[in-house]
């Protein structure tokens, strides 16, 4: 069966700290990837989305990048943090059989206090 | 672009009622999916209902289901005999066919079920 990890699960950083939160998927092989950020009050926005190993695409423009240097694994950085980075963050993936639709599975998050 | 609207912020059911959410969407896409997720306090995504916009019939899971009028962009979740359980974050999301299954999430409907 598929897995999906992530972590740290809480993080606490000051201003202008870097930022590295990893999300790896078991199970699985050319899953799609994704990062979300849920910020306080509101719904889930997708950061980044990725269909393979070096390919990714920035849905919004922000302080943040992301990365995928191996087949199951996303990596969401940052060189310098703000507050406004603060929230939740949650790795999704999905698996790419060719078909209408492919189910996005959630990891568990990780929460991220920027002060 | 694609919107989701969710109006209710808030909302309050008692145990063994019949509770509605609302969400209504924004697309000039005609090939599209729909989703209602849900997210307890553990903050773990759960897919509760999805629905093909090709197809007419509502879409139905024990006791969730959905009113789906596509030519209103309307679709609302309906949860039947709530539970103690069912007390959450809902979301409803859109994915349309063939995008790396992306999705668009609302700002969430936050459902709370009192004895």
């Amino acid at each position: 069966s598929q897995t999906i990890h992530q972590w740290p699960a809480t993080l606490v950083q000051p201003v202008g700290s870097p930022l590295s939160l990893e999300c790896t998927v078991e199970g699985t092989s050319n899953p799609n990837l994704y990062w979300y950020r849920q910020a306080a009050g509101r719904g889930l926005q997708l950061l980044f989305y990725s269909v393979g190993i070096g390919q990714i695409s920035s849905e919004v423009p922000q302080n943040l990048s992301a990365s995928r240097p191996q087949d199951r694994q996303f990596i969401l950085s940052s060189k310098k943090l703000l507050l406004s980075d603060s929230g939740f963050y949650l790795c999704a993936w999905s698996g790419t059989s060719g078909g209408f639709y492919n189910e996005q599975f959630f990891g568990p998050g990780t929460r991220l206090t920027v002060l | 672009a694609q919107t989701v609207t969710q109006s209710q912020p808030e909302m309050s059911v008692q145990e063994a009622e019949t509770v509605t959410l609302s969400c209504t969407y924004d697309t000039s896409e005609n090939n599209y999916y729909l989703f209602w997720y849900k997210q307890p306090p553990s903050r773990q995504m759960i897919l509760v209902i999805r629905q093909e916009a090709y197809k007419q019939q509502n879409a139905t899971e024990n006791r969730f289901s959905v009113n789906f009028q596509k030519a209103a962009k309307s679709f609302s979740l309906k949860i039947s005999d709530s539970q103690l359980g069912d007390t959450a974050m809902y979301f409803c999301a859109f994915m349309i066919v063939g995008t790396a299954s992306k999705l668009t999430f609302g700002t969430g409907t936050r459902l709370q079920v009192t004895l």
